[in-house]
């Protein structure tokens, strides 16, 4: 089945550690996001890439780092620098101005 | 400039009632595409429907409707005899042809009561 998935579910990170948020999709698109969402807040962009290679910062970039290696995979870090990082973390992907399709989300705790 | 308003933070209503949920957008281009997406309490998004600025035809689809109106830059999402199970967040969004990144509404918490 084609689909996006998100690894690990839960996340822990201790204070000053970079965690790495897995994010891959079968579902060939050449675009693909990472959301942050706070506790009854709506979506906000940190990064999204649109070709291999070549990405670009959202809103809240600072504090987070991606990688776009391969068109299936999109990877985000969240970097000690981010000094409040407790949150839900949606990665998605879209052909052009068709509907996105989500993952099933990473919770990340700081412990 | 993009944006997407949802005005209603949270509606409470009693199961079997009709809700409407608003969304009012902005863009200068004239080629467009507005979206819904339900977040069950689970947290995935869950995409409900794509509309294109030029096709201004209602949509129903089983209990669920939707009523764009280009000349009120409108798109709202109707819930006709509503149930638990649509108790759920409800995303509006927006992206156009020249961007085309998804510009979201805050959401609105919709609270179906027994």
């Amino acid at each position: 089945d084609g689909g996006i998935t998100q690894s690990p579910k839960y996340l822990f990170r201790k204070e000053g550690q970079n965690v790495t948020l897995s994010c891959e999709q079968n579902l060939n698109h050449d675009a693909m996001y990472w959301y942050r969402q706070d506790p009854g807040q709506g979506l906000r962009l940190i990064y999204y890439s649109q070709i291999v290679n070549d990405f670009q910062k959202g809103d809240i970039a600072e504090g987070y780092s991606v990688s776009r290696e391969k068109k299936e995979s999109f990877p985000l870090t969240v970097t000690s620098a981010q000094k409040n990082p407790t949150a839900f973390y949606l990665c998605a992907s879209t052909v052009r101005n068709t509907e996105a399709f989500f993952g099933q989300g990473t919770r990340l705790t700081v412990v | 400039a993009q944006k997407v308003t949802q005005a209603q933070t949270e509606i409470s209503v009693v199961e079997k009632e009709d809700v409407t949920l608003d969304c009012v957008y902005e863009t200068r281009d004239t080629t467009y595409y507005l979206f819904w997406y339900k977040q069950p309490p689970s947290g995935e998004l869950v995409f409900l429907i794509r509309r294109n600025s030029f096709d201004e035809q209602n949509e129903i689809s089983g209990r669920y409707s939707w009523n764009f109106q280009k000349s009120t830059s409108s798109f709202n999402f109707t819930i006709t005899a509503s149930q638990v199970v649509d108790s759920a967040v409800y995303f509006c969004a927006l992206s156009t042809y020249s961007n085309y990144q998804l510009i979201w509404g805050a959401g609105t918490k919709l609270i179906i009561k027994p």
